[in-house]
């Protein structure tokens, strides 16, 4: 069984620090990585993607993959208050054709 | 702008009522995918379709029925609706080939009374 795990939380940071999400799986033949946002009562968005081992930046967030680690990250420089959602990692794994493996998502609160 | 569309955004309907919730996308993406989640819980993928080819999830209840008349088009169908089957509904679509980002439409609430 495929899984992915991340801390619940909630995850409070003040206003202008760095949120550190993060996020370990359990297959070492994994294709792709991905981070999503999403707020209350709304679909997930797709904010980052990562493929190979390294650091991914766009804007304030920075997303990390380690694959010997088994583990992504997601990096939220400058939090802002608008910020404050649940990040869900999805892994796609190796032999799964398109299908995501989802975590149970991390609540982010960013206190101004 | 391309999208994922889903309807209705809100839906109710009775114990035992069938129920049609439908999905379109201006993507162009052969890859369309039904997840259900329920409030603190990861979305769970009930089923999807490459192109035309139907994939059923192992533990997809058989109350829960998809069908994809053509590319942009998705419909999920609940038989018989019970209690437990009041979730947020979303659709979510890809490419078939590359890295299969999916991308979501902004769901349809089910309340079932």
């Amino acid at each position: 069984q495929k899984e992915v795990e991340q801390n619940s939380g909630p995850l409070s940071v003040p206003e202008g620090a760095i949120a550190s999400l993060n996020c370990t799986y359990s297959d070492r033949v994994s294709q792709s990585f991905f981070w999503y946002r999403q707020y209350s009562g709304k679909s997930p968005e797709l904010i980052m993607s990562i493929y190979s081992n390294g650091d991914k930046e766009d804007g304030r967030f920075t997303a990390q993959l380690n694959k010997a680690s088994q583990y992504v990250s997601l990096l939220i420089r400058d939090s802002q208050p608008s910020d404050s959602a649940t990040y869900l990692c999805a892994v796609k794994f190796g032999n799964q054709g398109g299908k995501l493996i989802f975590g149970q998502g991390t609540e982010l609160s960013v206190k101004p | 702008d391309a999208m994922v569309i889903q309807n209705p955004r809100y839906q109710v309907t009775q114990f035992g009522k069938p129920v049609t919730l439908s999905c379109s996308q201006t993507l162009n993406h052969n890859v369309m995918y039904w997840y259900q989640q329920k409030s603190s819980q990861a979305p769970k993928l009930l089923f999807h379709y490459y192109d035309k080819d139907f994939n059923n999830e192992a533990d997809t209840p058989d109350n829960f029925q998809s069908r994809r008349p053509n590319t942009s088009f998705c419909f999920l169908d609940i038989r018989s609706p019970g209690l437990g089957d009041a979730a947020m509904y979303l659709c979510a679509t890809s490419l078939r080939t590359g890295n299969y980002e999916q991308y979501f439409g902004p769901g349809t609430r089910l309340t079932v009374t």
